[in-house]
């Protein structure tokens, strides 16, 4: 079964500091692969997407099937980026496959 | 154009009950999706539906099951409901199109089970 592994429930950071959130993922082809992002009272909703290539809101993610990983960038974390973050990979067909979430706190 | 929307926002049953929740999609998405999120974890796919038809499921027994209507809204239906169908309920919608298409979720359905 496709697996999207999370490592970190929290991560906590000053404003300023670069930010690096972890995920894994396990699947032998071609994945699609995206972050997913949920801010305090807000609805879940797309980040980025590992096709596009683009960074979002200073935010950026490089796919390595070497090490089956898509971990989440950001050289300087903002207050706003207090959030919560799911990684999540397409298991075809536009259903997604999603990691247990990691809570991002940006401290003043 | 108006985002996903369900309803109710909350919801308390009874074990042995039967519930439906209802997701209206996004205007122009022809695909649902349904998630189960329990407390600290992240979203479960239960199954997704294309033009009425379900076109793929998860690890969830049959008495989930759901429709979508010509509208491409979307009902979610549990019966026998149990106490870990405790749970936050997702609904998604997306346009037609491949694996990388984004999806929009609604704000979720709070289903408690007692």
């Amino acid at each position: 079964a496709q697996r999207v592994t999370q490592p970190e429930k929290l991560l906590s950071v000053f404003k300023g500091a670069p930010v690096e959130l972890k995920c894994n993922y396990s699947y032998s082809g071609s994945p699609e692969l995206f972050w997913y992002v949920q801010y305090s009272r807000q609805r879940l909703q797309l980040l980025l997407r590992h096709i596009s290539r683009e960074s979002i809101k200073g935010f950026t993610a490089d796919l390595n099937k070497g090490e089956t990983s898509f971990h989440l960038k950001k050289p300087f974390a903002q207050e706003e980026d207090s959030a919560m973050y799911y990684c999540a990979q397409s298991t075809g067909r536009r259903a997604l496959t999603f990691g247990s979430g990691t809570r991002l706190q940006v401290q003043p | 154009e108006t985002g996903v929307t369900q309803s109710p926002t909350h919801l308390i049953k009874t074990r042995g009950q039967q519930v439906t929740l209802r997701c209206s999609s996004q205007s122009g998405h022809n695909t649902v999706s349904w998630y189960q999120q329990a407390l600290g974890q992240g979203p479960q796919f239960i199954f997704q539906y294309y033009r009425e038809e379900e076109n793929g499921r998860g690890n969830f027994p049959p008495r989930f099951s759901g429709l979508q209507f010509p509208n491409y809204s979307s009902e979610l239906n549990v019966n026998a409901l149990e106490l870990d169908d405790s749970a936050l309920y997702l609904c998604a919608s997306s346009p037609g199109g491949g694996r990388d298409t984004e999806a929009f979720f609604g704000q979720g359905t709070r289903l408690t089970v007692v």
